[in-house]
């Protein structure tokens, strides 16, 4: 069965700082991971899906990598901003139809 | 469009009781799916179906059924509830392999 960790939990940074959130999966054997935005008390908000043949996936402010040997991805955010501030989740897609969530990084962007 | 609309928002039930959570989707997806949401746990799939009268089981299906008539609608009925079924219940549509979107939740809370 597919574990998804997101390490840090938690993470506070000043505005303007670039930073990169982790995902790691213990299966490769995925057909995409997908990147997600969660505000307090509502719907995940898709930010990026990379399919397993790419590398990477760019939006705006937003990069997200995928480096399926070593089962990591990375979601790096380009000079944050306190509207940045939300629970970040990844998400692979397994065989089956089967999805299995990270627990989240909680991003904190202190003005 | 509305994309995913999910009803009640909010719902308290007493142990043994039933209920439907509705869902529909706008977009045409033939993919859909039901999640819940624990403090600290991530999302769960519960339910899955990729198309009308096709559904399948996720990852945690016991205490809970589905059906799905038409390709917009995906009830998730929970029969006898109990207080381990207090949880935010999301639904999501895809394209195949495509990325989800998702609902706003219902938060349900039985007592």
């Amino acid at each position: 069965k597919q574990e998804v960790t997101q390490i840090p939990a938690a993470l506070s940074v000043p505005e303007g700082e670039n930073l990169v959130l982790n995902c790691s999966f213990t299966d490769s054997a995925i057909y995409n991971l997908q990147w997600f935005r969660q505000d307090p008390g509502k719907g995940l908000t898709s930010l990026l899906l990379i399919q397993s043949s790419q590398r990477e996936q760019t939006s705006g402010r937003l990069n997200a990598s995928l480096d399926k040997s070593s089962g990591r991805s990375t979601l790096y955010i380009a000079a944050s901003q306190p509207g940045d501030s939300a629970t970040y989740l990844c998400a692979s897609r397994n065989t089956g139809n089967q999805f299995y969530f990270g627990t989240g990084t909680s991003l904190t962007v202190i003005p | 469009n509305a994309g995913v609309t999910q009803t009640p928002k909010f719902r308290i039930l007493k142990i043994g009781q039933s209920m439907t959570l509705q869902c529909t989707q706008d977009m045409n997806h033939n993919y859909m799916y039901w999640y819940r949401q624990d403090p600290g746990m991530g999302l769960k799939l519960i339910y899955y179906s990729v198309g009308a009268g096709i559904t399948d089981k996720g990852e945690v299906p016991n205490g809970y059924n589905v059906s799905r008539s038409t390709t917009e609608d995906f009830p998730l009925r929970l029969e006898l509830a109990a207080p381990s079924q207090t949880s935010v219940y999301f639904c999501a549509s895809s394209a195949p392999i495509n990325e989800q979107f998702f609902g706003p939740g219902t938060r349900l809370t039985v007592l």
